[in-house]
């Protein structure tokens, strides 16, 4: 069964700190989709990546950057010089055969300024 | 364009009572499915519809139910509401059916309280 763990139940760190976030997954697929999503306050979930099994390139957008590693199993994710506003939980998830999302537990992320 | 709107944002319901909640998807999409949040259960998939058919169905009493109209809007019932049932419900609208293609987005949520 497909399954997502984020190990990190809270992190809390400085402001202009870097962060990496961990997740590991489980499937049996060989083709699936990754995914990581920021729930901010307001209760929203705000898409940040997709990432299909074929490509394991490494992905970087502004300070967020996305490390995909098949032979360890893991999808982590960096915020480089991290910011108030990047105060969130954060949540990974895989598509299972059925084209659902599983979602992982998420790691709620506290930026002290 | 508009995002994913629900509505209400909050509600509280009595137990044994029942609740609809409303999900409009973002304009031209096709698919919706709903997901409820609890912090001991974290995030999980109620159900996906699609052109007004269920595609897809989690793991959860038969309490809960949608269904989808023509202009895609969606809505789910929860019947003989529990104290369990307390939860953000969470709506996700895409282009087309599953979030794999092209990704989900996600509504503010409905928080439900069940006293």
């Amino acid at each position: 069964a497909q399954k997502v763990t984020q190990a990190q139940t809270e992190i809390s760190v400085v402001e202009k700190e870097d962060v990496t976030l961990d997740c590991v997954y489980e499937t049996r697929d060989t083709t699936y989709y990754l995914f990581w999503y920021k729930q901010p306050p307001s209760g929203e979930l705000v898409f940040l990546i997709r990432r299909n099994s074929f490509d394991e390139q490494n992905e970087i957008s502004g300070r967020y950057s996305w490390n995909f590693q098949k032979s360890t199993s893991s999808f982590n994710f960096t915020i480089t010089a991290s910011q108030v506003v990047d105060s969130a939980v954060y949540f990974c998830a895989l598509s299972d055969p059925d084209d659902k999302i599983i979602f992982g537990k998420g790691t709620r992320l506290h930026i002290l300024p | 364009k508009a995002g994913v709107t629900q509505t209400p944002r909050y509600l509280i319901k009595t137990r044994g009572q029942q609740v609809t909640l409303s999900c409009s998807p973002i304009s031209g999409h096709r698919s919706v499915s709903w997901y409820q949040q609890t912090p001991g259960q974290g995030l999980q998939f109620l159900f996906e519809y699609f052109s007004e058919t269920q595609r897809n169905k989690g793991n959860f009493p038969g309490r809960f139910s949608g269904r989808q109209f023509s202009n895609s809007r969606s809505e789910m019932n929860v019947s003989t509401l529990e104290l369990g049932d307390s939860a953000l419900y969470l709506c996700a609208s895409s282009l087309l059916s599953g979030p794999s293609g092209y990704g989900y987005t996600f509504g503010s949520g409905t928080r439900l309280t069940v006293v």
